[in-house]
């Protein structure tokens, strides 16, 4: 079974600086992909951002892009210019050949004025 | 267009009572998800419906029933709620397809089992 994790609970990030949330999953699949989504104070699930694992070059999404590292089962999402809006959780997610997405546990993401 | 919808938002209930989570999307997707979210867990799979006509069991159904009723609408039953239920259960609807294509989420339910 495909597993998700993301081992920082919290993190916190200054106005307009940039930050790096981590995410690592572990598969026997060569063909799937990858999200994160934002969950802000509001419940609702917003996609962020996906990615094609076929796909060698990283997915970019305007202040978003990831870090996309195969070989090494890793999706890590940078949040450029970091705004106050973007406090939230935020989820990895795996997706393989049964369709079925599979979540890390979340990250909380404060922004400080 | 809505999306997904779920009624009810919020729901208090006492141990052993039943009760039917409603969701339905107007986007004319074929597979539609119920998710429980729990603290520090993330969301769990609870059931899914591939295609209308079709359920399946995700990663925790215990304690859980589902009917697909038509394209539109998929419920999740509990038939003897537990203060373990307790949760935020979301609902979520994609389109067959590419795995690519994103589910979209309704905003969730807030359940107390006292």
């Amino acid at each position: 079974a495909q597993t998700v994790t993301q081992s920082q609970p919290e993190m916190s990030v200054q106005e307009a600086e940039t930050v790096t949330l981590s995410c690592t999953y572990d598969t026997s699949e060569s063909d799937y992909y990858l999200f994160w989504y934002k969950q802000p104070p509001s419940r609702q699930m917003i996609l962020v951002i996906r990615q094609e694992a076929y796909k060698q070059q990283n997915a970019t999404e305007n202040r978003f892009s990831v870090n996309f590292q195969k070989a090494a089962k890793s999706f890590s999402l940078k949040i450029s210019d970091s705004q106050l809006g973007d406090a939230a959780m935020y989820f990895c997610a795996y997706r393989g050949a049964n369709s079925k997405l599979t979540f890390g546990k979340g990250i909380t993401l404060s922004v400080r004025p | 267009n809505a999306g997904v919808t779920q009624t009810p938002k919020f729901q208090v209930l006492k141990t052993g009572q039943s009760m039917t989570l409603q969701c339905a999307q107007d986007m004319n997707h074929n597979s539609m998800y119920w998710y429980r979210q729990d603290p520090g867990m993330g969301l769990r799979l609870i059931y899914y419906s591939a295609s209308e006509g079709t359920t399946d069991k995700g990663e925790v159904p215990n304690g859980y029933n589902v009917s697909r009723l038509n394209k539109r609408e998929f419920s999740l039953r509990l038939e003897s709620a537990a203060p373990s239920q307790t949760s935020v259960y979301f609902c979520a609807s994609r389109v067959q397809g590419p795995s690519y294509n994103e589910q979209f989420f309704g905003p969730g339910t807030r359940l107390t089992v006292l």
